[in-house]
C-alpha cells in the first residue's frame, strides 16, 4: 500500500485479556519494526523483523509480548494477559533496506487501553 | 529505556520566530534523525544526518550532526502555525544494530 497501515486504530480491553495488533507495511519493504509510545514519551523499540525472522527482539518487555511475520509482509503483535501498564500507542514502521542507517516510515499506531 | 536527552521539553513562540531545539547523549550515535509527530499520527521524518559535522536543510528546517557524534540540533526558521507538533530526535547507537533510539520530544506551540 501507499503507507504503513495499522489495525485496529483503537482497542479497549480488560486486564487479563489477549490482544492482537496488526501491521501492514509498505509493499516491498523488507524490514519491519514495532515500537511502543507511552503518553508524553518518545517511541521505544520493541522488535525488528528482517523478512520473516525476528532479527532483534531485545525491546520486548517480557514473555507476554510476542510478534510474528510469517510471510515477510504483514506482522502481528500479540500481548497475552494484558496489564494496565501495557496501555500505550503501539507503532509499526517499515523500511526498504535490511542494513545500514534505515529511514523508517511509521504508521498511525494502534492505541491500546487496558482497563 | 531511552538514552537521548532532548530540550527544551516545550516551547511557546510567536509566528515568524525562529526555533531551536537540541538532543544530547552520553553515547555515540552513527546517525541522527529528526521526526515530527502530529496528534493521532505516527512520527514523520523531517531530516536525516549520516556524518559527524553534517549540516542539512529541508526548506525552513536545518539540522546538524554534532562533531562529537553525541548531539544534534534542529532549527526552524520563520515559524508558521502548521509547525505545531511534537519534534523527536532519534538515532542509531554505535553497535545498536538497526533499532532507533528516540528522545523525549519537544512540544512546539505557535501563537498567531
Amino acid at each position: 500500500g501507499a503507507g504503513v497501515s495499522q489495525t485496529p486504530s483503537n482497542k479497549v480491553t480488560e486486564k487479563g485479556k489477549y490482544v492482537e495488533l496488526r501491521c501492514d507495511p509498505i509493499s516491498g519493504h523488507t524490514a519491519l519494526y514495532w515500537y511502543r509510545q507511552s503518553l508524553g514519551q518518545g517511541p521505544e523499540f520493541l522488535i525488528y523483523f528482517q523478512g520473516t525472522g525476528a532479527a532483534d527482539d531485545s525491546g520486548l518487555p517480557n514473555d507476554r509480548f510476542f510478534a510474528v511475520r510469517p510471510e515477510g509482509s504483514v506482522s502481528t503483535l500479540k500481548i497475552q494477559r494484558t496489564e494496565r501498564g501495557d496501555s500505550a500507542v503501539y507503532l509499526c514502521a517499515s523500511s526498504p533496506r535490511s542494513s545500514g542507517a534505515n529511514v523508517l516510515t511509521f504508521g498511525a499506531g494502534s492505541r491500546l487501553t487496558v482497563l | 529505556g531511552q538514552q537521548l536527552n532532548q530540550s527544551p521539553q516545550s516551547m511557546f513562540i510567536q509566528e515568524g520566530e525562529d526555533v531551536s531545539m537540541n538532543c544530547t547523549s552520553s553515547s555515540i550515535f552513527n546517525t541522527w534523525l529528526w521526526y515530527k509527530q502530529d496528534p493521532g499520527e505516527g512520527p514523520v521524518l523531517l531530516i536525516a544526518l549520516y556524518k559527524a559535522g553534517e549540516l542539512t536543510s529541508n526548506g525552513r528546517l536545518t539540522a546538524q550532526f554534532g562533531i562529537t557524534r553525541k548531539d544534534s540540533f534542529l532549527n526552524i526558521s520563520a515559524s508558521i502555525p502548521s509547525d505545531v507538533g511534537i519534534y523527536f530526535c532519534a538515532g542509531h547507537l554505535t553497535g545498536g544494530g538497526n533499532k532507533l533510539t528516540f528522545g523525549t520530544g519537544t512540544q512546539l506551540k505557535v501563537e498567531l
